[in-house]
């Protein structure tokens, strides 16, 4: 069974700096996505950042990139630049490309922007 | 953009009572969920569903749950006798293929009195 952890509970960032959000998971398939979304207050999950487990190069999305070490079965979400907006719960999540189909959760973490 | 849409955003009902959930999927997805999260804990997967059928279910999704496709547009989500321990945000999710980006809906928010 895979399982996906996030040991930071809450965090906190001044307005304009960067913030790293960890991930770890265990898994014993080698094919799989790892994705990183943002639940803002009005609770609606919105995508930030999608890995392939295949790719090396690790993703980018504007402001946000992830430090994907699949050796270590780390995958942390890096924001730069951290605006207001950003105050959200951030889920990691796991899916393997095998029989199954579900999404399967970290416990989150708040994120708190201060101005 | 489209987006997946929920019905109704909050649903009050006595424990015993049946809901049907209702969620509207991006038209032209092929996959569709229902995941739920209780009050601080994390997101929680119910059931997908594909070609009319459930493809994958959880323990959670026992003999009182059950979902339905009844119209090409709709994917419903049945609870046939409440308990209280079900309140919780359901969320509907639909993605075009298997492995690609789950698209979320808003969630409905259940609350069993």
């Amino acid at each position: 069974a895979q399982t996906v952890t996030q040991s930071q509970p809450e965090m906190s960032v001044q307005e304009a700096e960067t913030v790293t959000l960890s991930c770890t998971y265990d898994t014993s398939e080698s094919n799989y996505y790892l994705f990183w979304y943002k639940q803002p207050p009005s609770r609606q999950m919105i995508l930030v950042i999608r890995q392939e487990a295949y790719k090396q190069q690790n993703a980018t999305e504007n402001r946000f990139s992830v430090n994907f070490q699949k050796a270590a079965k780390s995958f942390s979400l890096k924001i730069s630049d951290s605006q207001l907006g950003d105050t959200a719960m951030y889920f990691c999540a796991f899916i393997h490309t095998g029989a199954n189909s579900k999404l399967t959760f970290g416990k989150g973490i708040t994120l708190s922007v201060r101005p | 953009e489209p987006e997946v849409t929920q019905t109704p955003s909050h649903q009050v009902t006595q424990m015993g009572q049946e809901v049907i959930l209702r969620c509207v999927p991006i038209s032209n997805h092929l996959y569709f969920y229902w995941y739920r999260q209780i009050l601080g804990q994390k997101v929680e997967f119910l059931v997908s569903f594909y070609n009319n059928e459930i493809s994958e279910k959880s323990e959670i999704f026992d003999d009182q749950f059950s979902v339905e496709r009844p119209d090409g547009s709709n994917f419903t989500l049945k609870i046939r006798s409440t308990k209280l321990e079900d309140s919780a945000m359901y969320f509907c999710a639909s993605s075009v293929l298997l492995y690609n980006e789950q698209f979320f809906g808003p969630g409905t928010r259940l609350t069993v009195l």
